[in-house]
């Protein structure tokens, strides 16, 4: 497609739960990047993967997160027991570029409920 | 630990008017800062893009502005449309944080026709 694609867009859960969120950026692009917001609140980055490797993993929040790129292109975040606080938009985002030059591209996000 | 603050979090003009939306930030050793338009549940769109060495940007009726040693960035929207209506948001990359894009908290705007 020509932008970046999150699926599911909506994704209801219980707590305890595991969550696999998936993107697929632009083609081409090299880098990824996942970020994560809060009602009324700014997105929070998570992780950042430039090809296949994370080359800042510094924003997950704790061991239940996890994400991979393992062919460079598709970006899956995955979230083991799951828990109320981590209701959120999951927003991905790509780029053409491998420092930040502001040509960033976001999804529309998935947003994550969880009961 | 750099903070980045939006004022005021919410405003509500009528159609026509000239608004500004504020954007603070406690660390100046920025590289670049972007304001960025969401519209309701939808992802962020670029407006605007300044590199720390700019003092402002324009693109159409939108002028961004950049003044590192007060840590303050401004968004001027020029006679505004209903159609202006959406959350507007700052987020800078500064030495601290690399490549990651640091978020303030948005300026919800309305524009009333």
């Amino acid at each position: 497609g020509a932008g970046v694609s999150q699926t599911p867009s909506n994704k209801v859960t219980e707590k305890g739960k595991y969550v696999e969120l998936r993107c697929d950026p632009i083609s081409g692009h090299t880098a990824l990047y996942w970020y994560r917001q809060s009602l009324g609140q700014g997105p929070e980055f998570l992780i950042y993967f430039q090809g296949t490797g994370a080359a800042d993993d510094s924003g997950l929040p704790n061991d239940r997160f996890f994400a991979v790129r393992p062919e460079g292109s598709v970006s899956t975040l995955k979230i083991q027991r799951t828990e109320r606080g981590d209701s959120a938009v999951y927003l991905c985002a790509s780029s053409p570029r491998t420092g930040y030059s502001g040509e960033l591209f976001f999804g529309e996000g998935s947003r994550l409920t969880v009961l | 630990k750099q903070e980045v603050t939006q004022i005021p979090a919410a405003l509500s003009v009528p159609e026509g008017e000239n608004l500004v939306l504020n954007c603070s930030f406690t660390d100046s050793a920025i590289y670049n800062l972007q304001w960025f338009r969401q519209d309701p549940g939808k992802g962020l769109t670029s407006l605007l893009l300044i590199q720390s060495s700019q003092r402002e940007q324009t693109s159409g009726r939108l002028n961004a502005s950049l003044d590192k040693s007060s840590g303050r960035s401004t968004l001027y929207i020029a006679a505004s449309q209903p159609g202006d209506s959406a959350t507007y948001l700052c987020a800078l990359t500064s030495m601290e944080y690399g490549n990651k894009l640091v978020f303030g908290a948005g300026t919800i705007l309305r524009v009333k026709s």
